[in-house]
């Protein structure tokens, strides 16, 4: 089955500086990426996603970037505020015949004020 | 809000017994996911229904089972509970048919003594 792997586990930065999170798939045959924000206590929302045919996506202070040769995608949070504090899940959802979306383990982001 | 909703907010129970978790999806979404969500642990998907039918299943125990009822709404049903069930359970709907956007509801904190 699928196997994502995320990393880091926690990042600190500095507020108005980036962070970047980074994500492993193991099945090619993953075509849709999304990335997953929870606060403490609330709800996993989605924030940004990807689909296999596209390499880069933007929104705002966020980015996602895909390299299916290599099999990882990353989120990018520029200009980071103290709302971003967050933990952030990114996810692979394999395309063959069953619909599961395996979760990497999330990332807690603090951002220092 | 994300229009899916979750009810019980808060469920105490002791070991040996079993309960219901119940979730609507958002209106004219086809399919639902139950996660369960461990302190500090990342998203452990359970189970995906899609117009009533299984779809998709994960790490679900045999102690677990959920169905998906004519009006959508779904059950996840715990039985013989033990102190390791203790955990916030996520219900996630999705529009199906292409569109894989999932929304989450506010979860259940299921507390087992």
């Amino acid at each position: 089955g699928e196997n994502v792997e995320q990393h880091p586990s926690t990042l600190s930065v500095q507020e108005g500086d980036s962070a970047v999170i980074k994500c492993t798939y193991s099945d090619s045959a993953s075509n849709y990426f999304p990335w997953y924000k929870q606060e403490l206590g609330k709800r996993p929302q989605l924030i940004i996603d990807i689909r296999s045919n596209v390499g880069e996506k933007k929104d705002q202070r966020i980015a996602v970037t895909l390299n299916k040769t290599a099999k990882h995608f990353s989120l990018h949070i520029t200009e980071t505020q103290p709302e971003d504090s967050a933990v952030y899940f990114c996810a692979a959802r394999y395309s063959g015949g069953y619909q599961k979306v395996t979760f990497g383990i999330g990332t807690k982001l603090q951002v220092i004020p | 809000d994300s229009g899916v909703t979750q009810t019980p907010k808060h469920l105490i129970t002791a070991t040996g017994q079993r309960v219901t978790l119940r979730c609507s999806p958002r209106s004219g979404d086809l399919s639902v996911y139950w996660y369960q969500q461990s302190l500090d642990q990342g998203l452990q998907f359970l189970i995906q229904y899609y117009n009533g039918e299984e779809r998709a299943k994960g790490n679900i125990l045999e102690r677990f089972s959920a169905q998906q009822f004519p009006d959508l709404h779904s059950e996840l049903n715990l039985s013989s509970l033990e102190l390791g069930d203790s955990a916030l359970y996520f219900c996630a709907s999705s529009p199906g048919q292409g569109n894989y956007e999932q929304y989450f509801g506010p979860g259940t904190r299921l507390t087992v003594t």
